[in-house]
C-alpha cells in the first residue's frame, strides 16, 4: 500500500520562502505520478494550486511553484503572505490509484 | 473557483446508505473525469474513487470497494456517489473534483456534509 508523506507542520515568516515536500514509500516521485498540490482553508473547499508537477492554474498566485527535487515533489512559496496560512495537500497517482499525503499545516508567523 | 455544484447535507443512521450528487457544467461533463474525495473531522483528505462520464468507467479505492458506487446521468450532467453500510467514521465532508486527462485536477465542488449518527 502506497503511503505519501508530507511534513506535518511548518512555520514561515511573512515575506519568507518555504518548501513543502511530498514523498512516496514506493520510491522516487516522478512526473508519471502526476503530482498535484491543493490548498485547504477552514470552511472552504480545497483549491488546486499546482497540477502535473509544475503547472499553475489561472487562479494560482505567482508566488507558488511546483517542482521535483531529491526524489520528492515540492511546493515552494516565495514571498509568503499572511493569507497563505492553510493546510496543503499533495496528491500522487501511484499504480493506478490516487493517494493523498497527510497534509502540511503552514503557519505564517 | 467552484464550478461543480453538490447536493445538500445529509444525516443518516448507521447501516443506511447515502447518495450524493455533483452537477458539472454541461459543456465540460464528458471531457473530464470526476473524483470523489472526503475529509473526516480533524483528518486529512482521502481519495475515494473516479468516474469517467463519457463511458461510465469507474475505479474505487480499495478500502471502499463494495460500499461505494459511482454513476452518472449524462442528460443532466450529474454524477452520483452512493455509500452504503454507513458507519460513524463515514461522517465527513464529501467533495467532487474534476480532472482533465493526464492528472490535471482543477475544479472542486463546495462539499457535502454527511453525518452518521444513531
Amino acid at each position: 500500500q502506497t503511503v505519501v508523506t508530507q511534513e506535518p507542520s511548518l512555520t514561515v515568516s511573512p515575506g519568507g520562502t518555504v518548501t513543502l515536500t511530498c514523498a512516496s514509500n514506493t520510491g522516487a516521485v516522478t512526473s508519471g505520478c502526476h503530482p498535484n498540490w491543493f490548498q485547504l482553508k477552514p470552511g472552504q473547499a480545497p483549491r488546486t494550486l499546482i497540477y502535473n508537477r509544475d503547472n499553475k492554474h489561472s487562479w494560482t498566485p505567482a508566488r507558488f511553484s511546483g517542482s521535483l527535487f531529491g526524489g520528492k515533489a515540492a511546493l515552494t512559496l516565495s514571498g509568503v503572505q499572511p493569507e497563505d496560512e492553510a493546510e496543503y495537500y499533495c496528491l500522487l497517482y501511484c499504480g493506478a490509484t490516487w493517494v493523498f499525503g497527510g497534509g502540511t499545516k503552514l503557519t505564517v508567523l | 473557483q467552484v464550478q461543480l455544484v453538490q447536493s445538500g447535507a445529509e444525516v443518516k443512521k448507521p447501516g443506511a446508505s447515502v447518495k450524493l450528487s455533483c452537477k458539472a457544467p454541461g459543456y465540460t461533463f464528458t471531457a473530464y473525469h470526476i473524483h470523489w474525495v472526503r475529509q473526516a473531522p480533524g483528518q486529512g483528505l482521502e481519495w475515494m474513487g473516479i468516474i469517467t462520464p463519457i463511458d461510465g468507467a469507474t475505479m474505487i479505492a480499495q478500502e471502499l470497494q463494495g460500499r461505494v458506487t459511482l454513476t452518472r446521468d449524462t442528460s443532466t450532467s450529474t454524477v452520483y456517489m452512493q455509500l452504503s453500510s454507513l458507519r460513524s467514521d463515514d461522517t465527513a465532508v464529501y467533495y467532487c473534483a474534476s480532472e482533465r486527462s493526464g492528472g490535471n485536477w482543477d475544479y472542486w465542488g463546495q462539499g457535502t456534509l454527511v453525518i452518521v449518527s444513531s
